[in-house]
């Protein structure tokens, strides 16, 4: 069964600091993968996602993830945080399969801003 | 209106009430689904529905029953709750998940569920 790991609950950094919330996945096959962010009293929105190719993929609001099969990692990076940021940040992993595919989540990483 | 809308934003109920929540999508997606979001833990997929027809139920108890009526519109009708099934309730659609890469899900803003 696929599964995400997010070890990291709660990080605190400067405004204008870099930023990386780790992930790691549990999956036999290739992965397709997903960072969401959500923002206090809304839904998740999509942040960027990796399917193939390159294995650096760019997303919105400056964020950017690396794909690395040998430490099954996806971990989700930011050279200037911003103190809008400051939200909830989800790994998701879904599988090619028949149907319906659904995302297995990770727990999140709360993130704190400041100045 | 865009993107994917639900209703009411907050609904306190009793645990022998009945009531309902909407979801509607603006996307022209196939598919929806419902999540339940509780504090801790991880979100859970409840439902997936497929161009109308339920295609996942992952275990969910039969006090909550969801309805898709059409590809645009998904209720979750709620009765004889417990408290701890307070939370936040996320709807979900994508466009055409079945059989290749799994499509980007776009979400609604929830429908934060008090249990008393």
């Amino acid at each position: 069964a696929q599964s995400v790991t997010q070890p990291d609950i709660h990080i605190t950094v400067s405004e204008g600091a870099s930023l990386e919330l780790r992930c790691n996945y549990s999956y036999g096959a290739t992965p397709y993968l997903f960072w969401y962010v959500q923002s206090p009293g809304q839904g998740l929105q999509l942040l960027l996602k990796y399917f193939s190719g390159d294995t650096l993929v760019q997303g919105i609001k400056g964020f950017e993830a690396e794909f690395k099969r040998s430490q099954s990692s996806f971990n989700l990076r930011k050279p200037s945080v911003h103190w809008s940021d400051a939200a909830e940040y989800f790994c998701a992993v879904a599988s090619l399969g028949s149907g319906n595919t659904p995302l297995v989540f990770g727990k999140g990483t709360r993130l704190s801003v400041i100045a | 209106e865009t993107g994917v809308t639900q209703t009411p934003r907050h609904l306190v109920m009793g645990m022998t009430n009945k009531k309902s929540l909407k979801c509607e999508q603006h996307l022209g997606h196939n598919a929806m689904y419902w999540y339940k979001q509780s504090a801790k833990k991880p979100l859970e997929l409840m439902f997936v529905y497929n161009f109308k027809e339920q295609t996942e139920n992952n275990s969910v108890p039969s006090r909550f029953s969801p309805e898709c009526p059409n590809s645009s519109h998904l209720f979750l009708h709620l009765h004889t709750l417990q408290p701890e099934d307070s939370a936040l309730y996320l709807c979900a659609s994508s466009q055409d998940p079945a059989g290749r890469a799994p499509d980007t899900q776009y979400f609604g803003p929830g429908t934060r569920l008090t249990v008393l």
